[in-house]
């Protein structure tokens, strides 16, 4: 079964840094690329940023380039978001999301809970 | 820059019935559009993929259709289950999703 588990969320004031994390499993990692997207509070989803099976190619939307990196772990089947310079307009729910090749085709077939980064002072 | 709209807003639709969704992209997108659907408190769960290809276990009620810059999803019989957000989403260029169809029961 395909499991993706994020950490790292919470709490940071304007221009802080915060570093997520998501766990896989149930899949060959090194296979697939992989993506992060947010959701804003009652808002709608907002692609952040890919990253090849390789770990090769990186790929960012421009409202992050940047600030934040893509990075993968494939020893340890962990995908990686820094966060840096952060703004008030990135609280939101952050996924991690498994696209279906190894490099990005940009759907998803599977998503983690996600996890909350909020910034505020 | 594409802009993807879907309508409408919120569609009131009574459990049985069918449910027609649209989406618009403000340029072609091919065939590279994904439907998902979103519950509260939940991640999306990918529905179809390729305009028209159901993802695995996606029950055969769900069905994608159109190409270019029209797109429609439909539910052929609204279970309980079904009532949630549901968001197209271009990926022929840079991944852009739609604003979204809040789907409640009538």
């Amino acid at each position: 079964e395909v499991q993706l588990v994020e950490s790292g969320g919470g709490l940071v004031q304007p221009g802080g840094s915060l570093r997520l994390s998501c766990a896989a499993s149930g899949f060959t990692f090194s296979s697939y690329a992989m993506s992060w997207v947010r959701q804003a509070p009652g808002k709608g989803l907002e692609w952040v940023s890919a990253i090849s099976g390789s770990g090769g190619s990186t790929y960012y939307a421009d409202s992050v380039k940047g600030r934040f990196t893509i990075s993968r772990d494939n020893s340890k089947n962990t995908l990686y978001l820094q966060m840096n310079s952060l703004r008030a307009e990135d609280t939101a729910v952050y996924y991690c999301a498994k696209d279906l090749e190894n490099l990005p085709n940009y759907y998803f077939d599977y998503w983690g809970q996600g996890t909350l980064v909020t910034v505020s002072s | 820059e594409i802009v993807m709209t879907q309508s409408p807003a919120t569609l009131s639709v009574s459990p049985g019935e069918r449910a027609t969704l649209s989406c618009r992209a403000s340029q072609s997108v091919s065939s590279n559009l994904a439907w998902y659907q979103q519950k509260p408190g939940q991640a999306p769960r990918l529905l179809i993929y390729g305009a028209s290809t159901r993802a695995t276990g996606i029950p055969a009620r769900f069905s994608g259709s159109g190409s270019g810059t029209e797109f429609t999803l439909t539910i052929s019989s609204l279970q309980s289950e079904d009532f949630a957000v549901y968001y197209c989403q271009q990926y022929n260029n840079w991944p852009l999703f739609g604003q979204g169809t809040r789907l409640e029961i009538k």
